[in-house]
């Protein structure tokens, strides 16, 4: 069984606050690795899918990184919104399988 | 984009009741829709992977003449918690593989009480 974890459980910044998260997995039999955003009542929202080490993925103010050969990967907001409050999951693929983390939970205040 | 649909949001039911929930893809086709479960605090479980027309494989632990999964169509995959006791009473939500270039497309989730 896959061990996820996720740091830090909880997080609470000032707009306009950097802020980064980390992602903890087993680096074995790596195939893949998910991060999402996830609002209150809503869908998980896809962030990003990176598969090679190294691998620098960017979007808008969000990006992350990854280390296969570790077994990690940050996710970083750039210049917090309250917008961007939410709950970040990590999740590595596991043959067709997502196992995900606890999450970091983020809010930011205005 | 691809949107998979879930209903009910929430749901409160009398202990030994049965519960239907239902994950709708819309304007794709889900061959394979995951299953998951949240208890408080804790992650999103995988209980059980379905695939259209077959039975479906539940996770090790996961009772599957309690969770009854039924995927008939390429476009409608159901979850029914049979006779439903307290402990039963989570978070559950549904995610199809496609509909987006990141792989998966989730539901909003579903919200079980059992009283």
């Amino acid at each position: 069984i896959l061990n996820v974890e996720q740091s830090p459980q909880s997080l609470h910044v000032q707009e306009g606050d950097s802020t980064n998260f980390t992602c903890s997995f087993p680096s074995s039999n790596f195939y893949a690795l998910h991060w999402y955003r996830w609002e209150t009542a809503k869908s998980p929202e896809a962030l990003f899918v990176m598969t090679l080490n190294g691998d620098e993925k960017k979007k808008g103010r969000i990006s992350a990184t990854l280390n296969t050969k570790e077994g990690y990967s940050y996710l970083y907001i750039k210049g917090s919104q309250p917008e961007d409050s939410a709950t970040y999951l990590c999740a590595p693929l596991n043959t067709d399988k997502l196992i995900f983390g606890t999450g970091t939970r983020l809010q930011v205040f205005p | 984009g691809a949107v998979v649909s879930q209903h009910p949001s929430w749901v409160i039911c009398k202990s030994g009741t049965s519960v239907k929930i239902e994950c709708r893809s819309l304007d794709f086709q889900a061959t394979t829709m995951f299953w998951y479960r949240q208890f408080p605090k804790q992650s999103l479980m995988l209980m059980a992977t379905s695939n259209e027309g077959s039975k479906a494989t539940y996770e090790q632990g996961v009772e599957k003449d309690k969770f009854l999964i039924n995927h008939a169509s390429l476009t409608l995959s159901t979850l029914t918690v049979t006779s439903a006791h307290p402990e039963d009473s989570s978070f559950y939500i549904c995610s199809a593989q496609g509909g987006s270039v990141y792989g998966y497309t989730f539901g909003s989730g579903t919200r079980l009480t059992v009283v």
